[in-house]
């Protein structure tokens, strides 16, 4: 199994500052299969990335990820006061599908 | 618009049965894999289960042996048989669409509200 690691376990930044959300895996990523999601409280999850880099429709260009192998990144350019939410990345290339323990980004 | 709504969530308890369903609507169902995902109270997302197109599933093995994921494409419904229930099975299931065509287990673009299954 492909364990995630993402850290911190909880950044705590003011709106139009930068985050960088880190996510590591045990072995190596198949293809670059690794997404990222927004949660918000009692919301469902949001796709943000799929394949590491390529955002979803409607997902803000503030929103950026990177990485490949066991290391990668999410980024948020400018803190939005909606953007302040857990993000999750998730590997989709070796079963079982694997979740990090997610990234709380809250408000300094 | 593509949208997913899952229904059945019920308490019940220890070594009981619970049979949840995904309603979608807005896309073409028979062509796409769906997944269940779950999140106990305070937690991360854990990945259940999944069905491909073909009807070909998958499972994490906390949940293999007592749970059953189908599709009816004729309902564009899928359900998930949850048997004998444990204690830590308490969580809300949420239901997804897999994001890319053909593909049996991929990145998740349309998920649902969650319907909450206690164990208790």
């Amino acid at each position: 199994e492909i364990v995630l690691t993402q850290s911190p376990g909880t950044l705590s930044l003011s709106p139009g500052e930068r985050a960088t959300l880190s996510c590591r895996a045990s072995q190596s990523v198949t293809k670059t299969y690794l997404a990222w999601y927004q949660q918000r409280p009692g919301q469902a999850p949001r796709l943000l990335i799929s394949d590491a880099s390529n955002r979803a429709t409607d997902v803000p260009d503030r929103f950026s990820g990177s990485g490949s192998g066991t290391d990668f990144t999410l980024t948020i350019s400018r803190l939005e006061p909606e953007d302040f939410a857990v993000y999750f990345c998730q590997q989709y290339g070796t079963l079982p599908l694997t979740f990090g323990g997610g990234t709380k980004v809250e408000m300094k | 618009e593509a949208q997913v709504v899952e229904s059945g969530g019920d308490l019940v308890f220890p070594g009981e049965s619970l049979r949840l369903s995904c309603s979608v609507s807005g896309f073409p169902f028979s062509s796409y894999a769906v997944t269940w995902v779950r999140q106990a109270p305070g937690k991360g997302l854990e990945w259940v289960s999944s069905i491909s197109a073909s009807a070909i599933t998958y499972y994490a093995d906390s949940v293999k042996g007592r749970f059953t994921i189908s599709r009816v494409n004729s309902m564009n419904t899928v359900f998930l048989q949850m048997n004998s229930l444990r204690l830590d099975d308490t969580a809300v299931y949420y239901c997804a669409k897999v994001s890319r065509l053909g593909f049996h287990y991929y990145s998740f673009d349309v998920w649902g509200k969650g319907t909450t299954v206690t164990v208790s």
